[in-house]
């Protein structure tokens, strides 16, 4: 049973346009939504987060928007950059239960044409 | 603070050989975590722990066993080395169970 759904797999977009990314989840005690962001050769780093009692976080070029009803949350990165160019990755998760299993998406690969 | 850190960076190993990677985590979580990466995939948790002492396994943990015998240091160990254990591990800590998890550089293995 696939609990997470990430997608597109892959997106190109030009200098200055907007990259939308979407996750959908299926077990609804998760209370915790990130997405992390992953460069060649490195480890993923925690790039925006959601809890579920907003619709909506933005920080800087980066929002996260949450649809509690449809189980689902998506990233949008406005005026996208050469530098966005990386792997996303969602990673939904209950805090409430030590035993849950932490799933990631399958990744997005981003690349933003100068 | 230096994080975490992961060492090696790069190793090939035969097929049946064994080795450690280690872990070292100066942030004080009690959470800890090892994922594996294959190329053009999303991460895979092999095993956990949620303090020193107390480890439990993840989505894929044949052929590894982890041990906690500190709050800093989480190793993973892989027994009979195999080419399906060929992939970028990677080593994460986090304050609280599901929080903002802090990865690791990775150690890229390769088995042959």
């Amino acid at each position: 049973q696939q609990q997470v759904k990430q997608s597109p797999q892959s997106l190109i977009v030009q200098k200055g346009g907007i990259s939308i990314i979407n996750c959908a989840y299926e077990n609804t005690a998760f209370d915790y939504f990130p997405w992390y962001q992953q460069f060649p050769g490195k480890g993923p780093a925690l790039l925006i987060a959601i809890r579920p009692d907003v619709s909506e976080k933005k920080e800087g070029r980066f929002t996260i928007s949450f649809n509690k009803s449809a189980k689902q949350f998506s990233l949008h990165i406005m005026d996208s950059q050469p530098g966005d160019s990386a792997t996303y990755f969602c990673a939904p998760t209950s805090t409430q239960t030590s035993g849950s299993r932490l799933t990631f998406g399958e990744g997005t690969q981003l690349t933003v044409n100068p | 603070n230096a994080g975490v850190t992961q060492t090696p960076k790069f190793r090939i190993l035969k097929i049946g050989q064994s080795m450690t990677l280690q872990c070292t985590q100066d942030m004080n979580h009690n959470y800890m975590y090892w994922y594996r990466q294959d190329p053009g995939m999303g991460l895979k948790l092999i095993y956990y722990s949620v303090g020193a002492g107390i480890t439990d396994k993840g989505e894929v943990p044949n052929g590894y066993n982890v041990s906690r015998s500190t709050t800093e240091d989480f190793p993973l160990r892989l027994e009979l080395a195999a080419p399906s254990q060929t992939s970028v591990y990677f080593c994460a800590s986090s304050y609280y169970h599901g929080g903002e998890q802090y990865f690791g550089p990775g150690t890229r293995l390769t088995v042959t």
